[in-house]
């Protein structure tokens, strides 16, 4: 059964800290992987990758799939607390148009 | 419109009252995607619309949910007998690309607590 795990679950850390957010996968004939940011409402998106190696950027934000290793990782630098909300990695595969989303890590960030 | 509209944002249902839950999605966006999310768990697949053609409907839990969305825009998700477990946020998602790479645009959701 095709499964996505995030870790840590939960993580506290104080303005200004650099975090890593993983994610490892596990999907029959993978496609893609996203990640989503989710405050309190709508799932909203960050990035999405297909190729090794290759980091994608968003100012403070970055991140990267290793597919031989089948995971991802998400940076966050210099944390701010608008940072504060839950992460959600999800996969997608050739097979299928949904995806498939871990469990999420919330992050908070305090001042 | 700008987004994807859910409605109601939020319903209190008392077990065994149908409910029926709304989407709105962003115009011209051909795939319409149904999620539930229990608290503390990341979404889980229910169901998938292209145009109106439902092509997957294996995350259904039971056959008390049923979508539909028949002009191929608006979807509606409707529980039959609501439970305790049906309790959830119900999120939509939609994407312009038929089994394309793009990020989806989820929608706000809709809060169920069965009482």
């Amino acid at each position: 059964e095709d499964k996505v795990v995030q870790s840590p679950l939960s993580l506290v850390v104080h303005e200004g800290d650099t975090v890593t957010l993983n994610c490892s996968y596990e999907v029959t004939n993978f496609r893609s992987l996203l990640w989503y940011k989710q405050e309190k409402k709508a799932p909203t998106f960050l990035f999405m990758l297909t190729s090794s190696g290759i980091e994608k950027k968003s100012g403070r934000l970055s991140s990267i799939l290793d597919k031989k290793e089948l995971f991802s990782i998400l940076n966050i630098t210099a944390t701010q607390t608008g940072d504060s909300a839950v992460y959600l990695c999800a996969a997608k595969s050739y097979n299928t148009d949904k995806l498939i989303f871990g469990t999420g890590t919330r992050l908070q960030v305090f001042p | 419109g700008a987004g994807v509209s859910q409605s109601p944002r939020y319903k209190v249902a008392k077990r065994g009252q149908d409910v029926a839950l709304r989407c709105d999605p962003i115009s011209g966006h051909v795939s319409l995607f149904w999620y539930q999310q229990a608290l503390g768990q990341g979404p889980e697949f229910l169901t998938y619309f292209q145009n109106e053609a439902q092509l997957d409907k294996s995350g259904l839990p039971s056959d008390r949910f049923f979508a539909e969305r028949p002009e191929g825009s608006v979807s509606t998700l409707k529980i039959q007998r609501t439970q305790q477990e049906d309790s959830a946020v119900y999120l939509c998602a939609s994407s312009d690309r038929d089994r394309g790479l793009g990020g989806y645009t989820f929608g706000s959701g809709t809060r169920l607590t069965v009482v």
